[in-house]
């Protein structure tokens, strides 16, 4: 079954404005991750946060990790055209080391 | 270049062909897996190779036929396909345990006729 479920589907905006996306999640996870993929190519790992982390930073990038709410939340600061992809949240649920389970994803446009 | 090669990059065949595609990882990763993505549906994984044993396979079709010969090879034989197989396959690795991350190829995109 499907485990992450990101929001909104879509998203568009401008250069230099802040981009912000969720992902809602159904059993426990050991850890959460977000990937992009830029149309037509593989994913590339961004962030991996912990579920014994609330917060982490990378560059431009910020993750949230409510576990109580079952919610992640990925902030793009200072938004580029070249961020223009999508995302998405990836868990991997205590006891399967190797069952990485993908949300939907979100169409991020960020425009010029 | 990513440490993960797959070919072919496109592959379009008709439903009674036998095609392969194949992916390489060059990572020293012990942990192997496809997935298939189609358009508006959730990366859905296939197949997972941990230590060259099948870990996982998710309820996927017989005409899909998943082969790891070695820790850096993994091969998806394809045959009597239909058209709704059509999609990006993702070949991706990692290091076998709980956490890491993991790394993919750029895809083959396969349309079946």
């Amino acid at each position: 079954s499907q485990q992450g479920e990101e929001d909104p589907q879509a998203l568009s905006i401008q250069e230099g404005e802040n981009a912000t996306m969720n992902c809602s999640y159904k059993t426990s996870i050991n850890n959460l991750q977000w990937y992009r993929q830029n149309s037509g190519r593989g994913l590339v790992h961004l962030i991996l946060i912990r579920s014994n982390e609330r917060e982490k930073h990378s560059g431009r990038l910020r993750v949230t990790l409510d576990t109580s709410k079952k919610s992640s939340s990925l902030l793009i600061t200072a938004s580029r055209a070249a961020d223009t992809a999508s995302y998405f949240c990836a868990t991997v649920p205590d006891n399967y080391g190797q069952n990485f389970v993908f949300g939907p994803g979100t169409r991020l446009s960020v425009l010029p | 270049e990513t440490g993960v090669t797959q070919t072919p990059r496109h592959l379009v065949m008709g439903m009674t062909n036998k095609k392969s595609l194949k992916c390489e990882q060059h990572l020293g990763h012990n942990a192997m897996y496809w997935y298939k993505q189609s358009a508006k549906k959730p990366l859905e994984l296939m197949f997972v190779y941990s230590l060259e044993e099948r870990v996982e396979n998710n309820s996927v079709p017989s005409r899909f036929s998943p082969e790891c010969p070695n820790s850096s090879h993994l091969f998806l034989h394809l045959h009597t396909l239909q058209p709704e197989d059509s999609a990006l396959y993702l070949c991706a690795s990692s290091h076998v345990g709980v956490g890491g991350e993991l790394f993919f190829g750029e895809g083959s995109r396969l349309t079946v006729l």
